[in-house]
């Protein structure tokens, strides 16, 4: 069965910094991987969505990348702001099913 | 509007009640899916279906039951609530891989609280 681990599981940054967020996973035969945010309480919204042929994709200030053979993904946030306060999770598909990680809780601190 | 509706968005109700969440979308995706989030914990598959006449048991189906009423909408009953399912619900579409990005798409959230 795949697994999904994000470490670490709680990141505090000043305003500003440039941060990684890690997804690791077991199985490489995957579709794809997305990557999440929540804020609390609420729904998952995507971010980024990286095809399994895919090396990363961009959004604005984020940057998600795929690295199948080793199982891992990271997100990158640029200049983090305040409103980047978030869990960030990450899922891979792996035929018709959805394997999540646990979640990153970024704070960003002004 | 929202592509993936959920209803009721908060529900309170007592131990041995039989609840209803119902969840449409207007995405046009074959795949459905409902899951389950507690604090601290990933979130844990309920049932899924890939179609109207395709319904699948996920991790943790034990005390749920579901209904495909048509392509867009997918229905999560709990038929004796106990306080233990007191969780933050979600309902997601995703399209198939041959012909679409398989992209997961979710819903706000159904917050269920049992007493």
């Amino acid at each position: 069965k795949q697994e999904v681990t994000q470490i670490p599981a709680a990141l505090s940054v000043p305003e500003g910094e440039n941060l990684v967020l890690n997804c690791s996973f077991t199985d490489s035969a995957i579709y794809n991987l997305q990557w999440f945010r929540q804020d609390p309480g609420k729904g998952l919204t995507s971010l980024l969505l990286i095809q399994s042929s895919q090396r990363e994709q961009t959004s604005g200030r984020l940057n998600a990348s795929l690295d199948k053979s080793s199982g891992r993904s990271t997100l990158y946030i640029a200049a983090s702001q305040p409103g980047d306060s978030a869990t960030y999770l990450c899922a891979v598909r792996t035929g018709n099913q959805f394997y999540f990680g646990t979640g990153t809780s970024l704070t960003v601190i002004p | 509007d929202a592509d993936v509706t959920q209803t009721p968005r908060n529900r309170i109700t007592k131990t041995g009640k039989r609840i209803m969440l119902e969840c449409s979308q207007t995405k046009g995706h074959d795949r459905m899916y409902w899951y389950r989030q507690d604090p601290g914990l990933g979130l844990q598959l309920i049932y899924y279906s890939f179609d109207v006449k395709d319904i699948n048991k996920g991790e943790i189906s034990d005390g749920y039951s579901v209904s495909r009423q048509a392509q867009a909408k997918f229905s999560l009953s709990l038929e004796s609530a106990i306080p233990n399912q007191t969780a933050l619900y979600f309902c997601a579409t995703s399209g198939g891989t041959s012909t679409n990005t398989g992209e997961l798409f979710f819903g706000e959230g159904s917050r269920l609280t049992v007493l």
